[in-house]
């Protein structure tokens, strides 16, 4: 099965960073993934698919690149509400395998 | 309201059984997959399950930490998703969510949740 792989497994920014995290797949998975934002105590909700897709309503802040095996996820200017855990998901077959998640605070 | 509501959690014995439930209400339920997606305490997301729309054994898929163990199945004239849960182990303690699992439009050929339940507790524990 592929696996998918997150780092960092948390960070702390500033308000106004730019922040990146990777999600790397250990076979190539083309563009069939799914980023998730999970704030504390709430449900998951999707942010971008097709790798760089975003969700209507997201803000554009979040933008989500790569194919085949290494994909990102940036936020280009950290905001407080921002603070969440972030889930990379395959998609391309089964196992519909999640990453490890990225903890995000601010500094 | 379209929404998703779990229930049929629980505190089970290792072991020991459990049938979870999903109602879905204010959409066409039978026009979409769903999944079950586990979260331990303090821990990520787990794909735990998923099944087609018509609930047809040729789109069923396990984890492998499940296979054998748990079974998923729906009722479209009930607008409901069950996920039968055997031999339950410690490990399997987690809050059990069921989502929605969406064909996107553009680009086509995509798939994501987009709808999520609030999740029901299980607690495997002797």
């Amino acid at each position: 099965d592929i696996q998918m792989t997150q780092s960092p497994s948390s960070l702390s920014a500033s308000v106004g960073d730019r922040v990146t995290i990777t999600c790397r797949a250990s076979q190539g998975i083309s563009n069939y993934l799914a980023w998730y934002q999970q704030k504390p105590g709430k449900l998951p909700k999707l942010l971008i698919y097709a790798a760089s897709t975003l969700q209507s309503g997201v803000p554009s802040r979040f933008s989500g690149s790569g194919s085949g095996t290494d994909f990102t996820l940036t936020i280009s200017s950290l905001q407080p509400e921002d603070v969440a855990t972030y889930y990379c998901q395959k998609y391309n077959s089964a196992p519909l395998t999640f990453g490890g998640g990225t903890k995000v605070e601010i500094k | 309201e379209v929404q998703l509501v779990e229930s049929g959690g629980g505190l089970v014995k290792p072991g020991g059984s459990l049938r979870l439930s999903c109602a879905a209400s204010g959409f066409a339920f039978s026009s979409y997959s769903m999944n079950w997606v586990r979260q331990a305490p303090g821990k990520g997301l787990e794909w735990v399950s998923s099944i087609s729309s018509s609930g047809t054994s040729s789109y069923i898929y396990y984890a492998d930490s499940v296979k054998g163990r748990f079974t998923i199945s729906r009722d479209n004239a009930k607008n409901s998703l069950f996920l039968q849960m055997n031999s339950l182990r410690d490990e399997d303690t987690a809050v059990y969510f069921c989502a929605r699992w969406m064909s996107s439009v553009t680009p086509s050929g995509h798939w994501y949740s987009d709808l999520w339940g609030r999740g029901t507790l299980v607690t495997v524990s002797s």
